[in-house]
Formats: structure tokens, C-alpha cells, sequence
């Protein structure tokens, strides 16, 4: 079972330099996430895509765009980076039912760094 | 708004004692709340998760936690620690109102002593 599968693992780029992170899920969920975590502050949600052709702000989505490109993939795009955008990042997907919060299937994670 | 807040950053147990990871919620509505674990350099492991039936949660690799209502907390127990144990314990609230938003708390780092 593949689950949630990300590109790249690891990935260093200067300021100002852009990237796509790459993510995709072969569970048929509906949703799809993009988290960050950073040390001491547990995950933070930047993007979520409720379904295939729909994506919302989360909580710290300024310096992010992202495209859910069919039900199977979501990409996370940093168009100018930033070294406060250094963290790990988690893709992550969900069924989504009426009034019941389903959980979440993550993926393996990306270390990004920026120098 | 729904928060979480996990009570200990780090806890450091012995090998074959009780392991007890604290964390409280805050939710204006009745909360789903789960527990997940993460090894380092690894994804997020859901434990268990608690949706309003039974409130004493079986996870897997002998983890349980009990909602409390009264008290808003859903500590996370274990009755003998093992090695593999060693990892980093999230605990995460969502509201039905917001069913497609979960809000971690901080981590607890789990450490198991020989």
C-alpha cells in the first residue's frame, strides 16, 4: 500500500528560488492537506482541498499556492522562497463524512531548507 | 475556535512502566479527537481516535486514552513502555462544524529509558 506518497524528500534552495512540492494519494480520498511543522508548534495547515476543483486558505497560507490537479494529486508551490519557509512539510489526505471528522493518512514528509 | 494543549513537552519513562501523556481541549462543540505518533523523519501514525461512542479508546500497539468530558482531556496511557514507544505523540482536535480542519497540539516527546 503506496498511501501518500511526496516528491521530493529533501530539497535545498537559495532566496527568491521557486519549487512545487509534489503530492499524491491512491486511497480515493475526497480531501487533501498541506501541512508544516516546525519545532514546538506541531503541525500548521496552509492549504486543504476539499475536493477535486476546490482549494481553501488554512492557517499560514502567505507565500504558498497550491492546485489540486485531479482527485489523486495536490501540489504545494513556494514561488519566491523564503528562509522562514524552512520547515517540514506533510502532505496528508482524508474521506470526509457529515459531522464526523475521518482521520487523516499522511505522507513520509518534505525537509526543505533555504538558504 | 477549537485549540489543544499538550501539557508536557517531553516525558521520560523506564522500559516496562506506565507511560501517561496529557493533553486537554477546547471546543465549543462535541470534538472528535484522536492521538497520532511520529517516528523521526516519518509521517504522522494515527493511534486511536475518539468520535462520540465509547469514551475509553483502544488504539493500537496497546495504547488507550479516555475522554473526559468534564474535565476537557484525552490523555494518551500505555501500560508498560517499550523501546519502539521512543517518538513523538500528537494530540488533535476537530470541531464537526469544521470537518475538513483538525488543529494539533504542540508534541509530546516520548523518551524510553533501558
Amino acid at each position: 500500500n503506496a498511501g501518500v506518497t511526496q516528491t521530493p524528500k529533501f530539497q535545498v534552495l537559495k532566496t527568491g528560488q521557486s519549487m512545487t512540492l509534489q503530492c499524491a494519494q491512491d486511497m480515493n480520498h475526497n480531501s487533501m492537506y498541506w501541512y508544516r511543522q516546525d519545532p514546538g508548534m506541531g503541525l500548521r495547515l496552509i492549504y486543504y482541498s476539499a475536493s477535486e476543483g476546490t482549494t481553501d486558505k488554512g492557517e499560514v497560507p502567505n507565500g504558498y499556492n497550491v492546485s489540486r490537479l485531479n482527485k489523486r494529486e495536490f501540489s504545494l508551490r513556494l514561488e519566491s522562497a523564503a528562509p522562514s519557509q524552512t520547515s517540514v512539510y506533510f502532505c496528508a489526505s482524508s474521506e470526509v463524512r457529515a459531522w464526523v471528522n475521518q482521520p487523516q493518512h499522511f505522507g513520509d514528509g518534505t525537509r526543505l531548507s533555504i538558504l | 475556535a477549537q485549540s489543544v494543549t499538550q501539557l508536557d513537552s517531553h516525558v521520560s519513562v523506564s522500559e516496562g512502566t506506565p507511560v501517561l501523556l496529557r493533553c486537554n481541549y477546547s471546543s465549543s462543540y462535541s470534538p472528535s479527537l484522536f492521538w497520532y505518533v511520529q517516528h523521526p523523519n516519518k509521517g504522522l501514525q494515527l493511534l486511536l481516535k475518539y468520535t462520540s461512542a465509547a469514551t475509553l479508546v483502544k488504539g493500537i500497539n496497546g495504547f488507550e486514552a479516555e475522554f473526559k468530558k468534564s474535565e476537557t482531556s484525552f490523555h494518551l496511557t500505555k501500560p508498560s513502555a517499550h523501546m519502539s514507544d521512543a517518538a513523538e505523540y500528537f494530540c488533535v482536535v476537530s470541531d464537526p462544524t469544521f470537518v475538513d480542519k483538525l488543529v494539533f497540539g504542540a508534541g509530546t516527546i516520548l523518551r524510553v529509558k533501558s
